[in-house]
């Protein structure tokens, strides 16, 4: 299996200001690397993905920063809204058994207040 | 189009009955994935199929549980004999066999066992 540590585990920012979730992995796949969202009692939902070739993609106000010989990727959120308020989850790809995987990371609950 | 059902949405059940789960991947996916979900927790992998078959079952918890495939497309989850440790929400997301980071989920199926 594939270790992924997510930081921080809970995180609280002001409306306006800036999330930032942070992912390292042990294995690398060649795939892409993603972030997950998940409201309240719904399942979670692709938010973004990274080609592992390139260091950074931006949509909208999500962005992934990569650093792959870090093993790191992170998830920052600009102008921070508080719809934004979710669990983010990373998921970053190994190769198991002959076939691509993922292994979701233990998720970073977002809190934007007003 | 539709996207991932699974059903019951809720299931209370006595200690020591079984339980069927059921999902219904997105039509055309051949990946499908269960996971399972303790309360404010992240996502348990406990297994993958592929079109019917299931090359990862290394994340079922125990011997009670197992699922099934049928015709590339509707899965069922079984726990047999339920203990209070598996209550949980289960969910179930499917994604096109070349595309393992692109999962889609389903709401999920809540367990509450007494």
């Amino acid at each position: 299996q594939q270790q992924v540590k997510q930081s921080p585990q809970s995180l609280i920012v002001q409306k306006g200001g800036i999330s930032i979730i942070n992912c390292a992995y042990e294995n690398t796949a060649f795939d892409y690397f993603p972030w997950y969202q998940q409201f309240p009692g719904k399942g979670p939902a692709l938010l973004i993905a990274i080609r592992p070739d390139v260091s950074e993609k931006k949509e909208g106000r999500f962005t992934i920063s990569f650093n792959k010989s870090a093993k790191q990727f992170s998830l920052h959120i600009m102008d921070s809204q508080p719809g934004d308020s979710a669990t983010y989850f990373c998921a970053p790809p190994f190769l198991s058994g002959g076939y691509q995987k993922v292994t979701f990371g233990t998720g970073t609950k977002l809190q934007v207040i007003p | 189009g539709a996207g991932v059902s699974q059903s019951p949405s809720n299931k209370v059940t006595e200690k020591g009955k079984d339980v069927e789960l059921r999902c219904d991947p997105i039509s055309g996916h051949t990946a499908l994935y269960w996971y399972r979900q303790s309360l404010g927790q992240g996502l348990e992998f406990l297994i993958y199929f592929q079109g019917n078959s299931a090359p990862d079952k290394s994340g079922l918890p125990s011997d009670r549980f197992s699922a099934e495939r049928t015709g590339g497309s509707v899965s069922t989850l079984t726990i047999q004999r339920t203990q209070q440790e598996d209550s949980a929400v289960y969910l179930c997301a499917s994604s096109a066999a070349s595309v393992p980071y692109e999962q889609y989920f389903g709401p999920g199926t809540r367990l509450t066992v007494t």
